[in-house]
């Protein structure tokens, strides 16, 4: 069964330009997450979605980033215009229905963006 | 709100060496914790969990307890190899919200 994978795996872009990210999610998994790591600081949620509906988008920075879930299938988050603070590495993470107990993520291997 | 805290790194140590980073949260109600590893260049990777209390995950030698009382999830592993250098990260999740929360992150590098 194929993992989580994200695209791309390097982003460099300047400041003020778009950068698009993708996630795929192990298929089956109705829940999808975006996190983000900044400078070697702690990986911090962004987004939830439960298929294609925004769960909870409490952890988006400000409305320059845009997620989106076509089809409750891959997600894409969008960053524009980008900013030297938006550098950092992009987790994406699937999981089933939320189970009783407890809710394992399994997790992509990210994207790095880096901001000049 | 949920936090993670982790002992703060980076960590050295020689192989076969005892090791022990400390994880304590800060939650309501009952979460589910975990420890991630990432290895240079790879993604995040589920090391173990815990889901109740008094419950211990273990995997690849590494262990850890899930101690209600001290709210904590300490990770250890009783002799430590090359292999092992990684950046360990300690969560938590509630099952009812669905998201997690990390700690900062613990760098281990191991010498041969």
């Amino acid at each position: 069964e194929a993992g989580v994978t994200q695209f791309p795996s390097h982003s460099v872009i300047e400041k003020g330009q778009t950068v698009t990210l993708r996630c795929d999610p192990i298929s089956g998994h109705d829940n999808l997450y975006w996190y983000r790591r900044v400078m070697g600081k702690e990986i911090k949620f962004l987004l939830h979605f439960v298929k294609e509906s925004k769960q909870d988008e409490s952890g988006m920075p400000n409305n320059r980033f845009l997620a989106e879930r076509t089809g409750g299938t891959y997600s894409t988050l969008k960053v524009q215009p980008a900013e030297l603070e938006d550098s950092g590495v992009y987790f994406c993470a699937s999981s089933q229905e939320q189970g009783r107990f407890y809710n394992e993520q399994f997790f992509g291997p990210g994207t790095r963006l880096t901001v000049l | 709100g949920n936090s993670v805290t982790q002992m703060e790194g980076p960590v050295t140590l020689s192989e076969e060496a005892f090791l022990t980073i400390n994880c304590t949260y800060t939650a309501t109600g009952y979460p589910s914790l975990f420890w991630y590893v990432q290895y240079p260049g790879e993604g995040l990777q589920l090391l173990l969990k815990a889901t109740k209390a008094d419950d211990k995950g273990s995997n690849k030698g590494f262990e850890a307890t899930y101690r209600k009382e001290t709210t904590s999830f300490h990770l250890e592993k009783g002799s430590v190899q090359v292999s092992d250098s990684a950046v360990y990260f300690c969560a938590l999740s509630d099952w009812n919200a669905g998201k997690s929360t990390f700690g900062d992150g613990t760098t281990l590098t191991v010498k041969p």
